[in-house]
Parts: C-alpha cells; sequence; structure tokens
C-alpha cells in the first residue's frame, strides 16, 4: 500500500459526460501528479500540482482539468468525454518536487461506451 | 524527442534465475531514474531509483546499473520468484522537473 488513496476504482459512463476523478496524497506529500495508461500510449504525465499550484503540465487535453485543494488532495475532471478516453488514471505523489520518488495510488478506470 | 524504450517487451525465465530487464533513454540530461513493477490491475509500485551521479545502486535483490555513456539503464532481480513476474517500467526525470517519462514495460513471466 503506497498510501495514495483514489476514489473511484471504476468508472463507467457514456460519451459526452463528465466525470470527476479524487486522490489523496501520502501524508506529508505536496505534490500531486496525474497519469493516464492506456494500451496504445503507455503511461503518460497529465499534470503537476505543488502545494495547490500548477507546476507542470504535459500531454492533457483542454477538455480535462484539475486542481489541487487546501487540505491537498486533488481532483481531475474530464468533459465531454470520448470513446478514447476509456483508460486508467493513476494519481501519484511525492513530497516535493523534483528529483524524487513518486508514489503511485491504485488509480481509477474509466470505460465510455 | 521525449522517449524511454525498452530492448524487450517480454521476458520469460525460470524460478530461481537471475533476470535482467534493460531500457534505453534518450535524453542525455536525465537526472533520476525510476524502476517501478505493476501487477495486473494495480498502480506502479516503486522498487529503487538511481541518480544521475551514480553508476550502481542495490537493493533487496534487485540491482539497478546506469550506463551514461550509452544511455543505457537495466534492473537486475536476483533469484527471480514466481510474485515478481509483472510489467515492469523505467522511467525518468529531466531538467529537475517532475514529470516521469516511462519507458513501453517489460513483461517478466516466472515459470515454476
Amino acid at each position: 500500500d503506497s498510501g495514495v488513496t483514489q476514489t473511484p476504482k471504476h468508472l463507467i459512463t457514456a460519451t459526452g459526460q463528465r466525470v470527476t476523478l479524487r486522490c489523496s496524497p501520502r501524508s506529508g506529500d505536496l505534490s500531486v501528479y496525474w497519469y493516464q495508461q492506456s494500451l496504445d500510449q503507455g503511461l503518460q504525465f497529465l499534470i503537476q500540482y505543488y502545494n495547490g499550484e500548477e507546476r507542470a503540465k504535459g500531454n492533457i487535453l483542454e477538455r480535462f482539468s484539475a486542481q489541487q485543494f487546501p487540505d491537498l488532495h486533488s481532483e481531475l475532471n474530464l468533459s465531454s468525454l470520448e470513446l478514447g478516453d476509456s483508460a486508467l488514471y493513476f494519481c501519484a505523489s511525492s513530497p516535493y518536487t523534483g528529483m524524487e520518488t513518486q508514489y503511485f495510488g491504485p488509480g481509477t478506470r474509466l470505460l465510455v461506451l | 524527442g521525449e522517449s524511454v524504450g525498452l530492448h524487450l517487451p517480454t521476458l520469460s525465465v525460470q524460478e530461481g534465475d537471475n533476470s535482467i530487464i534493460n531500457c534505453a533513454y534518450s535524453n542525455s540530461a536525465s537526472d533520476y531514474f525510476i524502476w517501478y513493477k505493476q501487477e495486473s490491475g494495480k498502480g506502479p509500485q516503486f522498487i529503487i531509483d538511481i541518480r544521475s551521479n551514480m553508476d550502481k545502486r542495490q537493493g533487496q535483490r534487485v540491482t539497478v546499473l546506469l550506463n551514461k555513456t550509452v544511455k543505457h539503464l537495466s534492473l537486475q532481480i536476483a533469484a527471480t520468484q514466481p510474485g515478481d513476474s509483472a510489467v515492469y517500467f523505467c522511467a525518468e526525470i529531466y531538467n529537475q522537473g517532475g514529470k516521469l517519462i516511462f519507458g513501453q514495460g517489460t513483461e517478466l513471466s516466472v515459470k515454476p
């Protein structure tokens, strides 16, 4: 158990809908990262928040957004969902930012029908 | 471009043998490397890390070797066990940024 929690574990929704994925980092960690894992793209970095502020952005679609709250938990919002958004979404956390280990949560499996 | 590639997509070994999983990275400015293990239906699990100022690091039954000259990283697992069966990813960080760039992964299968 990494100490990172994610909810929900599974999510099934329809195209065009909007969903919110939730992540609680390990106790004391200030950085939260979101990654998408799909069969054809592998593990791809989406976005990082550090102590409430956006720190780095990767291959995140404009339809996707995230935020980190004062209690350091984070939410990833996915809107106007398409079939191709079906994937595993992982959250990771680390104490600060930069060259340090990121610990991953169990993921949310999203299926868009 | 940004890429961390693995030489072998699958590796099958006999229980008790040593396993070697390889990874080639493209960015010579990479500062930090991590090996993760991912079991089916689970998130990536940290195994071992190494910084660019080192060429070898050992953990419990695992060793990571870094060859910066040829931009190559390897993970050695001693006395491989059935519980080691999983997909192994190498990942890199460069420019002191936080984002991890993952390789495609190698599936390790341990035969009893």
